[in-house]
């Protein structure tokens, strides 16, 4: 079945720092790619989202690009801020299902 | 209410005892996903109903697990004669049709002592 790698952390920015967090996926057919973050006490929510080679998601200053020949999808900040300290998780749909495969996930914290 | 809804927010069980987590998704939401997050785990698939039926319940660990929907609304997630290793946050997610995302409850956090 479809399967996410992505950073594990966690990982440790100061305010205005360039962020990115590596995914790679293993999938048959053509899915869709997502991030979502759950923030300090809340529940999971969906940062952005891609579903064909090329798409580019964006939200909140956060953009990813899904690519096909590379099979990865990349999440980057150009500045992050103390607000944006979160888990964030990668993850790809399974071909031919309504199953959404998340990764492990990954601890951000950005110092002020 | 506004969003997906899961009781009790924390559970504390004895070894070997039964527990039932409530999911009450989104009004209209016809998916419901079932998923487990332990830690350095990320999050597991359990279980998917779409209306009542249940098309893929391949993430359910054993046959302790089950689940059911009634009325295309509520879900009980029941885990049977419970062990330490199920210790861990059950998350619910619901969404409507089409490529819509998932929206997420805030998870039970479940301690088998």
């Amino acid at each position: 079945g479809n399967s996410v790698t992505q950073m594990e952390g966690p990982v440790t920015l100061s305010e205005e720092a360039f962020l990115t967090i590596n995914c790679t996926y293993t999938a048959t057919g053509y899915p869709s790619l997502f991030w979502y973050v759950q923030y300090p006490g809340e529940g999971l929510q969906l940062l952005l989202k891609a579903t064909k080679a090329d798409d580019k998601g964006s939200n909140k200053g956060f953009e990813a690009t899904y690519r096909k020949e590379t099979t990865s999808f990349h999440l980057e900040k150009g500045s992050v801020q103390v607000s944006d300290s979160a888990v964030y998780f990668c993850a790809v749909t399974q071909g031919g299902s309504e199953k959404l495969v998340f990764g492990k996930g990954m601890k951000l914290t950005v110092n002020p | 209410g506004a969003g997906v809804s899961q009781s009790p927010s924390n559970k504390v069980t004895e070894k070997g005892k039964d527990v039932e987590l409530r999911c009450d998704p989104i009004s209209g939401h016809t998916a419901l996903y079932w998923y487990r997050q332990s830690l350095g785990q990320g999050l597991e698939f359990l279980i998917y109903f779409q209306g009542n039926s249940a098309p893929d319940k391949s993430g359910l660990p054993s046959d302790r697990f089950s689940a059911e929907r009634t009325g295309g609304s509520v879900s009980t997630l029941t885990i049977q004669r419970t062990q330490q290793e199920d210790s861990a946050v059950y998350l619910c997610a619901s969404r409507g049709s089409g490529a819509t995302p998932l929206h997420f409850g805030n998870g039970t956090r479940l301690t088998v002592t």
